[in-house]
């Protein structure tokens, strides 16, 4: 079975300053990692992925992971807050090397940024 | 690529009634996925279909709930004699079958509120 954990509901940061997001996932076999962010009364677009290979991972918006297996971490950062990145971001995980891709979701991060 | 669509974007019905969501996904990808997601949570995966077989459902899938890709294209979940705790967002999401793990791409999602 995988799960993910999401450290910190709510996190609130200043325009400008570091993000910094937390996750840790289990998981019995080599997982691939996922973030995703939702903003209100919208779906999820992906933010990045981590499958095989370099274990920094760089996505959209800036954002960036780093997996580390010996942590069981995929935790998100961003060097610098945008006001536009106030969202909720979730840590997915699925099994990786299987032929499609059920993805178990953290419970989510609720990111604020004040001017 | 126009997106995952999915209608309606909210639903209010009552309590006992039967409720039907349907789900277009980007049209090349042939792997779809239903995922319910409630206030405060992650998404949790409900069901997988592989172009028009349903290969997958989750226990939180009762008897009540049934989905359907006839064609291998659009996709409908049907909810009967609604209960109060099927309240949430019900999203929808499509990848692509080439590869292991391609990343999913989620619509909008249907709002289901029960009276």
């Amino acid at each position: 079975a995988q799960s993910v954990t999401q450290l910190g509901s709510h996190v609130s940061v200043s325009e400008g300053a570091l993000v910094l997001l937390r996750c840790n996932y289990s998981s019995s076999v080599p997982p691939y990692l996922f973030w995703y962010v939702q903003y209100p009364n919208q779906g999820l677009q992906l933010l990045l992925k981590y499958t095989t290979g370099a274990t920094l991972v760089k996505g959209i918006n800036g954002f960036e992971a780093e997996f580390k297996k010996s942590e069981t971490s995929f935790h998100l950062t961003k060097p610098s807050a945008h006001m536009s990145d106030a969202a909720e971001y979730f840590c997915a995980v699925s099994r990786g090397g299987t032929s499609y891709g059920k993805l178990t979701f953290g419970q989510g991060t609720i990111l604020t940024v004040h001017p | 690529d126009t997106g995952v669509s999915q209608n309606p974007r909210h639903k209010i019905t009552k309590r006992g009634q039967n409720v039907t969501f349907r789900c277009d996904p980007i049209s090349e990808h042939n792997r779809l996925y239903w995922y319910r997601q409630t206030l405060g949570q992650g998404p949790e995966f409900l069901t997988y279909f592989q172009n028009e077989a349903q290969l997958e459902k989750s226990r939180l899938l009762s008897d009540r709930f049934s989905a359907e890709r006839p064609k291998g294209s659009f996709s409908t979940l049907e909810i009967q004699r609604t209960e109060q705790g099927d309240s949430a967002m019900y999203l929808c999401a499509s990848s692509s079958d080439r590869g292991s793990n391609q990343p999913q791409h989620f619509g909008d999602g249907t709002r289901l509120s029960i009276l």
